[in-house]
């Protein structure tokens, strides 16, 4: 049973391009976290979605970032126009219910890098 | 608002020394508790969990961790680290009516040979 997949691994970006991350959750699972973290910092919470719905997303900057869950494919995090202050590693995280007691699966990550 | 505090940051043992790492939460309600491991290069693992019932919690790999809930910890112990143990370990609090996982900063622990 493949785990969380996160895509790609390693993302490297200049000043005002996009970022676009990808995050298939473990099968079977309906419900996908993004987290950012930050060095020296622990994981915040960003976005909570379940298929084709945005469930919470109070750990979302308002701006440049967006998140989506479609009905057939992975999660995507978007970040547009990045700038330097978003270098951090991406984990996205699934479950098979909503986060109430249930523990969450994470991906590898994504480490994105802004030049 | 809600935090987890780790207050160890960096942690350095040697072989067959004990563990225990600090956590703690300051949201007064119900919450479950966890602990995840992510090992060098790897995604995060979880360790152990607690929901109700039993405030001592085994997990996997000898690891153990008690709810003191007049305390607001959810300290991680083992009686016996080994090298392979060495890995960011970080503590997680959700309160049974959220949908988010808040994590501390995490511990890096270090286990010389």
């Amino acid at each position: 049973n493949a785990g969380v997949m996160q895509n790609p691994r390693h993302l490297v970006r200049r000043r005002g391009q996009e970022a676009r991350l990808r995050c298939s959750p473990m099968k079977g699972h309906s419900h996908v976290y993004w987290y950012r973290q930050l060095p020296e910092e622990g994981l915040k919470f960003m976005v909570y979605l379940q298929k084709e719905n945005i469930i919470d997303e109070s750990g979302m900057p308002k701006e440049r970032f967006s998140a989506e869950f479609p009905k057939e494919g992975p999660s995507i995090l978007r970040i547009q126009q990045v700038v330097r202050g978003d270098s951090a590693a991406y984990f996205c995280a699934s479950s098979t219910q909503g986060a109430l007691g249930q523990p969450q699966h994470f991906g590898d990550g994504t480490r994105l890098s802004i030049l | 608002a809600q935090s987890v505090s780790q207050h160890n940051h960096h942690v350095i043992l040697s072989e067959a020394a004990s563990l225990e790492l600090g956590c703690n939460y300051s949201y007064g309600g119900t919450v479950n508790l966890f602990w995840y491991v992510q090992y060098p290069g790897q995604h995060l693992q979880l360790l152990l969990k607690y929901f109700s019932g039993d405030p001592l919690v085994k997990g996997i790999k000898g690891f153990e961790a008690e709810f003191i809930k007049s305390k607001f910890s959810f300290n991680l112990r083992k009686p016996s680290v080994q090298w392979s143990d060495t890995a960011e370990y970080f503590c997680a609090v959700i309160r049974n009516t959220g949908n988010q996982f808040y994590f501390g900063t995490g511990t890096s622990l270090t286990v010389i040979p």
